[in-house]
């Protein structure tokens, strides 16, 4: 157990639905980052909050996806009118990030698989 | 992100030592070399990392050639449990986003 948790663990729904997942990071990081993996596949970078600023989106993040971390604690990543190649393991990691260079790892949590049927 | 090589599958007996190559020949002055390893059903879990120096810690130890373009990641001593793929990863320690870029990595099987 990594100290990030991530809720549901699984998730089915129709195609055409919305759904949301949680992520509670490690309670002192600073960072935030949602990735998706597809089986046989590493990970894919979605999306990354600095406490409750969204720095960053992949390309992969479309306009159906949305991710937001309300006072920069938990963290929450919605899907609407989900399409089947939406199926993945969705995984939050955390990271605190210091002042200055560097190179910090990350923290990942047990992931919430969705299947779109 | 610089690209790293890895590859795909390696066998190693129990309890013995396992060398992991990667090979990151277009490797910048400023990119961290991580490892990460991914359990099966499992988030991926930080194994090590290291800048140019060897780097030991009580998973693994990370061994980096002297130009950097490749590096060894070594299990001492291999159990069931260290079963997982593994991911080479570089990360520019002076650009903030530390986003991982994972490749398929290498799927590391132990033999009893």
């Amino acid at each position: 157990d990594t100290g990030v948790s991530q809720n549901p663990r699984h998730k089915i729904t129709k195609r055409g639905q919305n759904v949301t997942f949680r992520c509670d990071p490690i309670s002192e990081h600073n960072r935030l980052y949602w990735y998706r993996q597809t089986l046989g596949q590493g990970p894919e970078f979605l999306t990354y909050f600095q406490n409750e600023a969204q720095l960053e989106k992949s390309r992969l993040l479309s306009d159906r996806f949305s991710a937001e971390r309300p006072k920069g604690s938990f963290s929450t990543l919605e899907i609407q009118r989900t399409e089947q190649g939406d199926s993945a393991m969705y995984l939050c990691a955390s990271s605190l990030r210091g002042a200055g260079s560097g190179s910090y790892e990350q923290y990942f949590g047990p992931g919430t698989r969705l299947t779109v049927t | 992100d610089a690209k790293t090589t890895q590859p795909n599958s390696m066998e190693s007996n129990e309890e013995e030592p396992v060398h992991l190559p990667c090979n990151h020949s277009t490797i910048s002055g400023t990119d961290y070399i991580h490892w990460y390893r991914q359990l099966p059903s499992q988030g991926p879990e930080y194994v090590i990392h290291g800048l140019t120096s060897n780097v030991n810690n009580r998973m693994a130890s990370l061994a980096i050639a002297e130009d950097r373009k490749s590096s060894t990641l070594i299990l001492h001593r291999a159990t069931l449990r260290d079963a997982a793929v593994y991911y080479c990863i570089l990360r520019d320690g002076d650009f903030g986003n530390e986003k991982l870029t994972f490749g398929t990595g290498t799927r590391l099987t132990i033999i009893p």
